[in-house]
């Protein structure tokens, strides 16, 4: 059965550098998210992206962060200059229609 | 805005002892509302979908209904494998999904 993908499962980075959270969405999906969630906290949307832009966005996902489709098949999300607060689990997920399936996650841990 | 709220936020049940979960929503125009198991550490599992009242699913001991307010997952005979977190989330205007904050899961032996 086809499923997410996200690299690297774990991701340690000192306050002020740059990462990027890669992902393969299950390949016939068009449709494509980034969610994140604090320790102990909900789910929470960042963006929808869809025909090489982005479709949605919430307040969380400002200037810091951006996302990308560089080739057929990886979708990413860079966050520039991280923050202590930036420290979460993000999940990566991706959709035909309504139902969004989800990746394993990329815990990131900001020092 | 969307919201999203779960009850019980955690419920210890007895391997075979039947129960449900509960959500409850508010949205402006639901396009789907969705239900998915979380183990600690993972991502969520898809569970069921479902776009109107009164529509059903069922997935081996799991059950789920819906309501124009609200949606409940019933756990038939629960097994210890069962344990998990199980998180509701909506889907309003766009595509984005709005989540509740689970109902944390313990089926004992």
């Amino acid at each position: 059965e086809p499923e997410v993908t996200q690299t690297p499962s774990h991701q340690v980075t000192q306050m002020g550098q740059e990462v990027i959270l890669r992902c393969v969405p299950i390949s016939n999906h068009l449709y494509f998210y980034w969610y994140r969630q604090i320790l102990g906290q909900k789910v929470e949307f960042l963006v929808s992206f869809y025909n090489n832009e982005i479709s949605e966005k919430s307040e969380i996902f400002d200037d810091q962060f951006s996302v990308e489709r560089p080739d057929g098949s990886n979708f990413t999300l860079k966050i520039r200059s991280t923050k202590l607060e930036d420290s979460a689990m993000y999940f990566c997920a991706s959709s035909k229609q309504e139902t969004q399936y989800f990746g394993p996650g990329t815990r990131l841990l900001v020092l | 805005e969307d919201q999203v709220t779960q009850s019980p936020e955690a419920l210890r049940l007895q391997e075979g002892e039947s129960s449900s979960l509960n959500c409850s929503y508010t949205v402006s125009g639901l396009r789907g509302l969705f239900w998915y198991r979380q183990d600690p550490g993972k991502g969520p599992e898809f569970l069921f979908t479902l776009y109107s009242a009164g529509e059903e699913k069922e997935k081996e001991r799991l059950k789920a209904t819906l309501t124009k307010k609200e949606s409940f997952l019933h756990i038939t005979a629960p097994k210890p494998e069962d344990s998990a977190t199980y998180l509701c989330a909506v889907q309003g205007g766009g595509n984005k999904l709005t989540f509740g904050t689970g109902t944390q899961l313990k089926v004992e032996l």
